[in-house]
């Protein structure tokens, strides 16, 4: 969990917005992962991207947007587009074992509240 | 599509009693990781299986891996207050990209 950043840590949206939830790590990882979180939900991938300027949907994709045009940095845009976006939204990056397998270190999380 | 399934989903004890949470996978697995998340806070990454029917522990935690490495099961022994949170396996699907189970939520009454 060290070493990977969100902001900010509450967001409030208003109808029709559309908002940008930041994510820095400063671990050298290659591959970034956006995900969301619903009250006593397991969590659901919403993008990914396992290089610079590349990106792939995840399951949930419809009404957000990503970048990845540096290897620290992997902002979320929520747009208009996703009519439910009330949730805690989780940034990971992940590094390889030596024994194979990847472990993803997760963000604090960004807690995105519809006004 | 690949599924990781996770039981209970809840789970209430009393201080001092034990644990268990189950996963299981619709795939056979190359590896599955345990994470815990604790109330309001982020998920943290606990340990790795790898081999089929290994068993790792970490103090009052013991983890296993089935012999055919499609499910895998966290223990909890004489649970404490500090142990409550929610409990994730996750397993890399086709893609490489893990995929996580519902998880387990402990409650631990004092």
């Amino acid at each position: 969990d060290g070493g990977i950043t969100q902001s900010p840590k509450y967001l409030f949206r208003k109808e029709g917005q559309n908002v940008t939830l930041s994510c820095e790590q400063n671990l050298n990882h290659d591959a970034m992962y956006w995900y969301r979180q619903d009250p006593g939900q397991g969590l659901r991938l919403i993008y990914y991207s396992q290089i610079v300027n590349d990106f792939q949907k995840g399951d949930i994709a419809e009404g957000y947007s990503v970048s990845r045009e540096k290897k620290e940095s992997f902002p979320l845009t929520v747009t208009s587009a996703q009519k439910n976006p009330t949730a805690f939204y989780l940034c990971a990056s992940t590094t390889t074992h030596s024994t194979g397998g990847e472990t993803q270190y997760f963000g604090p999380g960004t807690r995105l509240l519809v006004l | 599509g690949q599924q990781v399934m996770q039981i209970p989903q809840y789970q209430h004890v009393q201080e001092g009693e034990d644990f268990t949470t189950y996963c299981n996978s619709s795939t056979t697995l190359s590896n599955i990781q345990w994470y815990k998340q604790r109330p309001g806070g982020h998920p943290v990454f606990l340990i790795q299986l790898v081999k089929s029917g290994e068993v790792k522990k970490q103090k009052r935690l013991t983890f296993q891996f089935g012999e055919a490495k499609k499910n895998s099961s966290l223990h909890i022994t004489a649970t404490q207050t500090t142990d409550v949170g929610t409990y994730f396996c996750a397993g890399p699907g086709n893609t490489g990209k893990l995929i996580f189970g519902q998880g387990t939520t402990l409650q631990v009454k004092p």
